[in-house]
């Protein structure tokens, strides 16, 4: 699969700042997810995006897809305690082929009240 | 609760062993895909089946299989284990009359463990 640079690796911030997290590929992708894992559980979708350029948000948080196509930004608002966890972008390439998701390594986020 | 689930939600087991994971998709979901999640691979594509034929394959070795069957659960064979094979395996659906086909929603995980 294709290879996803995502960063930063970890962050470690204040209840009330805002996050940003990137994720970048050496290859364009049709379409971009960020999903949500805590420990033990599977991803949870956070945000899906289709288009170059579109700019989407689900409450505190807003992703971007990259108008290279080959990048992807996820911001997050006033963080909270329950914002803990780590966030994993994925690229899909939506070919005849298949739809398989290429996964960053992640960006593990604390959070202290 | 996305709606996908899979049994068993742990499973440990011997070198050499063969065991069957299981996952049922979300309502109305045709495609069923199978990752591998170890702590340094990261989550890794393995195969994707949609109403019950194979669509697409990624990272998966060939002592793994899996079938996708009627009623649209599938299970995922892995044979001949090591210890390497330790990890956990996600299964996701997407495609359902709801939704749209590319987004992809998570069950639990099945940790697996090989001594």
């Amino acid at each position: 699969g294709q290879q996803l640079n995502q960063s930063p690796q970890s962050m470690f911030i204040q209840e009330g700042e805002d996050v940003s997290m990137n994720c970048t590929s050496s290859s364009i992708f049709n379409t971009w997810l960020w999903y949500k894992q805590d420990p033990g559980e599977g991803p949870v979708l956070l945000i899906a995006l289709y288009k170059a350029g579109e700019l989407t948000s689900n409450g505190r948080l807003t992703a971007q897809f990259g108008i290279t196509r080959k990048d992807s930004f996820l911001n997050i608002s006033a963080s909270i305690p329950s914002d803990v966890g780590i966030y994993f972008c994925a690229g899909q390439l939506r070919s005849n082929s298949g739809y398989a998701l290429n996964f960053g390594k992640g960006t593990s986020l604390l959070v202290t009240p | 609760d996305s709606g996908v689930t899979q049994t068993p939600k742990h499973l440990i087991t011997a070198t050499g062993q063969r065991v069957t994971l299981r996952c049922s998709p979300r309502s109305g979901d045709l495609s069923v895909y199978w990752y591998q999640q170890s702590l340094d691979q990261g989550l890794q594509f393995l195969i994707q089946y949609y109403n019950g034929e194979e669509r697409a394959k990624g990272n998966i070795l060939e002592r793994f299989s899996a079938q996708q069957f009627p009623d649209l659960h599938s299970e995922l064979n892995l044979s001949s284990l090591e210890l390497g094979d330790s990890a956990l395996y996600f299964c996701a659906s997407s495609g359902g009359l709801a939704g749209s086909m590319y987004e992809q929603y998570f069950g639990p995980g099945t940790r697996l463990t090989v001594t």
